[in-house]
């Protein structure tokens, strides 16, 4: 079975802090992803990535960036905390560029920005 | 407006009664669809996956793509406490792999 797991499930952080959330599958995936899902507007996509040190913005990219040093981690990182990136952030990862390759994805870390 | 649209419920049904969730969507380009599957405190998990128009069946599952009316439909037959979670639809054009457009989700609710 795949796994993605995420470093933290729950995580508080100040406005303006650095914040690092790490991810890593142990599938030997091509491709990681990181969403962010809010109440009412579902999953949106922050930022992908489809090789290592490759990463392409999703639909929200604002605020956020990433890196992948290693094909089996891919961390999100925020570079100044502001309390609207308060949310659930998953990350999920996928085999190949195949469209029916599966996402699967981590538990999620609950982000709160005081 | 969204480009994909799904209530999000609650949906209370009582078990064994067929659950119907459905989600509208307005890029024609949209050729695969998704749904998932995620229970409280979990991340969604993939439960069907259909390319372009038609029926799909697995299990007590049934997907359904209606492009020319552009809406899509999950089933679940029978169902079950365990069914109870919510359920994201999902979809993607041919040429932005890995862009998935999730609707909001509808939570789902089986009572015993």
């Amino acid at each position: 079975d795949v796994k993605v797991t995420q470093s933290s499930r729950y995580l508080v952080k100040r406005t303006g802090e650095k914040v690092f959330l790490e991810c890593v599958q142990d599938m030997d995936h091509e491709n990681m992803f990181w969403y962010r899902q809010d109440p009412g507007l579902g999953l949106r996509l922050i930022y992908f990535s489809y090789d290592v040190k490759m990463k392409e913005k999703g639909d929200i990219p604002e605020g956020y960036s990433v890196s992948r040093e290693k094909k089996e981690r891919f961390s999100l990182i925020l570079e100044s905390a502001s309390t609207n990136q308060t949310s659930m952030y998953l990350c999920a990862s996928s085999l190949d560029r195949g469209y029916d390759s599966p996402l699967h994805f981590g538990n999620g870390t609950r982000l709160t920005v005081t | 407006q969204k480009e994909v649209e799904q209530d999000p419920g609650p949906l209370s049904v009582p078990e064994g009664a067929i659950v119907s969730l459905n989600c509208t969507y307005s890029n024609s380009a949209f050729q695969y669809f998704m749904w998932y599957r995620q229970y409280s405190r979990k991340g969604p998990e993939l439960l069907m996956y259909t390319y372009s128009s038609g029926n799909k069946e697995d299990g007590r599952f049934t997907a359904q793509v209606d492009k020319s009316s552009k809406y899509i439909s999950l089933f679940i037959r029978d169902s079950q406490p365990s069914d109870s979670a919510t359920y994201l639809c999902a979809m993607m054009t041919t040429d932005s792999w890995g862009k998935l457009q999730f609707g909001a989700g509808t939570q789902v609710v089986v009572t015993p």
